[in-house]
């Protein structure tokens, strides 16, 4: 079910650095995995993936790294800008259910200039 | 890559009305579905739209309060029925080429409910 009155974490970085989102999920079953971008007011923006037979994958200035031992995924973004000030999500894919997905609690990122 | 268009985009409706929402893709996709999104909280999902039948809800979501309509492979409506100010929320429309593909997303429809 859904959960009331939660409040998204917050990750506050300084333009120019590193970022690194965290997200744990729930099923092992889980076999397909998909960040999003979400600005405000806008639907959620996809920006990479990864299977579950890979541990990485890289794009543009993003980093996707996937541990199924401890059922993490993370998303790196390499020298953060303003833009990328936003609620970034990630979703598993459960494998075998018609392609749903399922979306963790979200990280809002604010940059500083 | 699909291009998707959801309207209204916001609306204000009285306590007890239904509000139908139109979803149009721009190429045939197998994939629909809703999903709601409360205010600063994550997606939640609604249903699947399954083309000529009934669509698929996930628990808690039922289809006297959502019905949902998928006549063809481009186009799904979801309708918020006998609302109430608890179903003040984003409502997104999200679709799929495959089942093992990425979805991709509306613009969302902003529903305030009074």
């Amino acid at each position: 079910g859904e959960s009331v009155g939660l409040h998204l974490p917050t990750l506050s970085v300084q333009e120019g650095d590193n970022s690194i989102i965290n997200c744990a999920y729930s099923n092992s079953a889980s076999d397909y995995f998909i960040w999003y971008k979400q600005e405000s007011g806008k639907g959620p923006q996809f920006i990479i993936d990864i299977r579950s037979n890979m541990d990485k994958r890289q794009g543009q200035r993003v980093t996707v790294l996937l541990n199924k031992t401890v059922k993490h995924l993370s998303l790196q973004i390499a020298a953060t800008q303003p833009g990328d000030s936003a609620v970034y999500f990630c979703a598993e894919n459960l494998g075998n259910q018609g392609g749903k997905l399922i979306f963790g609690q979200g990280t809002e990122l604010s940059v500083k200039p | 890559s699909a291009v998707i268009s959801q309207k209204p985009s916001r609306d204000i409706c009285q306590r007890g009305t239904s509000l139908t929402i139109q979803c149009q893709v721009d190429s045939q996709v197998t994939m629909m579905f809703w999903y709601r999104q409360q205010p600063g909280q994550s997606l939640t999902l609604i249903a699947t739209a399954n083309q000529g039948s009934e669509a698929t809800y996930e628990s808690g979501f039922v289809i006297d309060k959502f019905p949902i309509s998928r006549p063809n492979l481009t186009f799904s409506t979801l309708t918020v029925s006998n609302m109430s100010p608890e179903d003040s929320s984003i409502y997104l429309c999200s679709a799929a080429t495959d089942a093992n593909e990425k979805l991709f997303f509306g613009s969302g429809t902003q529903l305030s409910v009074l």
